[in-house]
Parts: C-alpha cells; structure tokens; sequence
C-alpha cells in the first residue's frame, strides 16, 4: 500500500530556533499533500494545502512566515517551524495524495512528528 | 461547507461484545465518507470509505460503517471488538463537487475496550 514517511518522529528543540519536518511518499506521486497539526485528544487542524510546484495555500489564522512550507518535488513536502517558541509544541501530520489515484480515494497519513520547544 | 460530528468523547465496551461508533455529517452537495483510526503518537490509518452504492461498507480489521443518506449517518460498526481496537478514532467528509481533496474531520472517538 502507499507509505507516507514523516521525520522526524520526535524532536525537541530550543525557543527561537527553526526546526524542519520532512514529509515524503515512497511509493507514490503526491501530487497535494495536507499539513496538520493536532493538540492532546482533539481532532486534527489543517494547517495549509501544499501542490508540487506551487505556493502552499494556508488555512485561515495560519502564519505563513512562521509555518514555512515546500512541495519542491513529487515526492517531498516539508513543513519548517521558524523560531519556535514553546506555543508550537504539538502533534504535526501530513498527509498526501496520490496524484494517480481516483478522484475519491483516500489520504495517506504520515506517522507524524512531536516538537517539543523548551 | 462540510462538516462531521461525532457526538461521543468515548465509547467503552466489553471485548467481544458489539462496537459502535456514531458520525453524523453536513455537506452542501453528496459526500465522501472515510472512517480512519489512530493510535497513540501515530498517525492516521485508513479504514474505509463510502463513495457510492452499497450502503453497508466493509472496511479493515473487520470494521464496517453504514451510510444513512436520510439521518445523514455513517456510523462505524464492529459485531465483536478487540482490545487491540482501543485507540482514536476519526470519521471524515468531503463534498463530492470538492475539488481541492481537504477532508474535514470529527472531533473523534476515544474507544476503549476493555478485556
């Protein structure tokens, strides 16, 4: 089946500096991959839309100076974190799309990343 | 708009006993409905899906939902839960005339079985 690969799985990182999530497809083209970011037992909140080649579109109340986002390739979505601060800490997921799969199928997920800012 | 509900925090049940858990949805046109589960500090994993036709999906791990276009339900069923089905789970909807693929979600489920 398709793999998303998300790293890292964890990390914790200092107040102010910038940290780089990777999100790629193994087996797949992505044409649209989902970032998301998900507080303790709540639902997941969509972060911003990336397509290969374009501007990421974000969510409404989403810094876009702050959540840097790159689709650069088919294969490769990251989501960087500029100067985090303790507020950022959370659950990050992506997810994407086969960009050769049906109109109506369903995302893959990565296994998402823990940052932790102290 | 598109929106999905899913009225219980948590469900609890006995293994082996009879699972349910409810999603009701809100979409403008018809939907797409997709039942994923999640276990802890993972992300999400596919379960099913309905896209069109039979009403009763049959999905992984022995799950199935059933689509009620007139109570606007898909609720998430299994005849006899596992305690390896403890974990979170999440139904999401998307306007079948979407065409930017964005999936909302419920709020999700916390289900516990219990041995």
């Amino acid at each position: 089946g398709a793999v998303v690969s998300q790293h890292p799985s964890r990390v914790i990182c200092k107040s102010g500096t910038s940290v780089k999530i990777e999100c790629r497809s193994l087996d797949f083209q992505a044409t649209t991959m989902f970032w998301y970011r998900q507080f303790p037992k709540q639902s997941l909140m969509l972060m911003a839309t990336s397509n290969e080649g374009s501007k990421a579109t974000y969510e409404q109340g989403v810094e876009k100076d702050k959540f840097l986002i790159n689709h650069a390739s088919l294969t490769l979505s990251t989501l960087t974190v500029t100067s985090a601060h303790p507020e950022d800490s959370s659950f990050y997921i992506c997810s994407a799309r086969d960009g050769a799969g049906a109109y109506n199928s369903p995302l893959h997920f990565g296994n998402g990343t823990r940052l932790t800012v102290t | 708009a598109q929106s999905v509900a899913q009225p219980e925090d948590q469900v609890n049940v006995a293994e082996g006993n009879p699972l349910t858990v409810k999603c009701t949805y809100s979409v403008s046109g018809n939907p797409y409905l997709f039942w994923y589960v999640q276990y802890p500090n993972r992300g999400l994993q596919f379960l099913l899906k309905y896209i069109t036709g039979d009403n009763l999906v049959k999905g992984s791990y022995g799950f199935e939902a059933e689509f009620n276009k007139s109570q606007t339900s898909f609720h998430l069923k299994k005849p006899s839960a596992l305690v390896s089905d403890s974990a979170l789970y999440f139904c999401a909807v998307r306007d079948v005339r979407s065409n930017d693929y964005k999936l909302s979600f419920g709020a999700g489920t916390t289900v516990t079985v219990r041995a």
